[in-house]
């Protein structure tokens, strides 16, 4: 199984400053056959499902405010807020989708300082 | 529009059975691998199980396996977790998805609890 550790488990950043989060995959989730990263990002509020916030490492779902952006490749990978709003308050996770079984970050919650 | 719709959980006895139904639309869902996922309360989203488009080779998670059945009816657009035999630890909202459009597909979820 691929494991799927974030760093860190949580982090306080003041309003319009910048939050990163990384996650680092035990093997690479890079395919060769299509060039592309087979990692997600999502942002969790409570009582909601997981929000799809970026995807193929990088791409940022349709409507996700371009503050939000994904880099990496391989096995190491960041989502970065470059401006802290009040509603980005929520708990983020990485998720790969290159191999069963799936496997999730075990979150970073980000609060506001 | 574009959207997965779960629906079947609630309340059950340890040892009973439940059957998770998930509803999709907007989307040529017989082409397209899904999965199912769970979030215990409080926890983080775990995988439980995957089937194919001909619904052929499905897999699941250790925790699950012989006692959940994932299922597919591609005429209705229908994906189906027949769970038998739960657990207090099955206990979780559980989420369908689909990554064949690009961007991962999840639905709103849908609550089991396993309680005497």
């Amino acid at each position: 199984d691929i494991v799927m550790t974030q760093s860190p488990d949580s982090l306080a950043v003041s309003l319009g400053e910048r939050a990163t989060i990384n996650c680092k995959s035990s093997q690479s989730v890079l395919k060769s056959s299509d060039n592309k990263n087979y990692l997600a990002w999502y942002q969790q509020k409570p009582r909601q499902p997981p929000k799809v916030l970026i995807y193929w490492a990088s791409t940022r779902e349709s409507g996700v405010p371009d503050r939000f952006s994904g880099s990496g490749s391989g096995t190491d990978f960041t989502l970065t807020i470059s401006s802290l709003q009040a509603e980005d308050v929520a708990v983020y996770y990485c998720q790969h989708y290159y191999s069963i079984p799936l496997t999730f970050g075990q979150g970073t919650k980000v609060e506001i300082k | 529009e574009v959207q997965l719709v779960e629906s079947g959980g609630g309340l059950v006895q340890p040892g009973g059975s439940l059957r998770l139904s998930c509803a999709a639309s907007g989307f040529t869902f017989s082409t397209c691998i899904m999965h199912w996922v769970r979030q215990a309360p409080g926890k983080g989203l775990v995988w439980v199980s995957r089937i194919h488009p001909d619904g052929n080779t499905p897999m699941y998670a250790d925790s699950v396996k012989g006692r959940f059945t994932i299922s597919r009816d591609n005429a209705k657009n229908m994906l189906s977790l027949q769970m038998n035999s739960l657990r207090a630890e099955d206990t979780a909202v559980y989420y369908c998805i689909s990554y064949c459009l690009g961007a991962p597909l999840w639905g709103q979820g849908t609550l089991v609890t396993v309680s005497s």
